[in-house]
């Protein structure tokens, strides 16, 4: 049973508009989430983080938002430009430095 | 550039067979952790070292081992491979292992990953 969940595989936006990734989990201990970007042929690199203490945590042009009671989280990209085109992950954990579970993952694809 | 090296790139080899993947972390990261991606596939948590010792365990098979070494760096070992062990494996390093100061500084949790082993089983 996936406890990470991001239910879209893919998503094509169109350049200069918003990309909204979204997440779902269902442990209820998860309360550190990520989220990782992943291009082809290279490892994932860190986006950005949000603790189970706030709702909203922004980064430049990325804003991740936590609903906790839904256990839902989603990732926005403001403008979304060609170069975010790639694969994200989603990713959780109970503690700091644990065991993070990561989702299946949503390829973004960002149109010129 | 994440400061991250694994060692193969690519790997090919036989059923049956055993390899070794070897991972270099960041300077002063202490926490090593290792993933399998298999096609189409999520990241999947195999086992994470910190600072030498095993800190914690998700789904690695008992043909799967690791260490992690006094230099830090980490190896994982797959033996009696399987077709179905041909996957990309990652490495990723990260400065802590243990709980930390919740919400103060969440960056301080964050992994660092390689740029990954893709193992062949043929």
């Amino acid at each position: 049973d996936q406890q990470v969940k991001q239910n879209s595989p893919s998503l094509s936006v169109q350049e200069g508009r918003i990309s909204i990734l979204n997440c779902d989990y269902t442990n209820s201990m998860f309360d550190y989430f990520l989220w990782y970007k992943k291009y082809p042929a290279e490892g994932p690199t860190f986006l950005i983080s949000i603790s189970s203490i706030k709702d909203k945590n922004e980064d430049g042009r990325f804003t991740v938002f936590l609903n906790k009671s839904a256990k839902h989280l989603s990732l926005h990209i403001v403008p979304s430009q060609p170069g975010d085109s790639a694969v994200y992950f989603c990713a959780a954990s109970e503690a700091y430095g644990q065991n993070f579970v990561f989702g299946p993952g949503t390829r973004l694809s960002v149109l010129p | 550039d994440s400061g991250v090296t694994q060692t193969p790139k690519h790997l090919i080899t036989a059923t049956g067979q055993r390899v070794t993947l070897r991972c270099s972390p960041r300077s002063g990261d202490l926490s090593v952790y290792w993933y399998q991606q298999s096609l189409d596939q999520g990241l999947q948590f195999l086992i994470q070292y910190y600072n030498g010792e095993e800190r914690a365990k998700g789904n690695i098979l008992e043909r799967f081992s690791a260490q992690q070494f006094p230099d830090l760096h980490s190896e994982l070992n797959l033996s009696s491979l399987e077709l179905g062990d041909s996957a990309l494996y990652f490495c990723a390093s990260s400065v802590v292992g243990v709980s930390g100061d919740r919400g103060q500084n969440p960056r301080y949790n964050e992994q660092f990953f390689g740029p990954g082993t893709r193992l062949t089983v043929l």
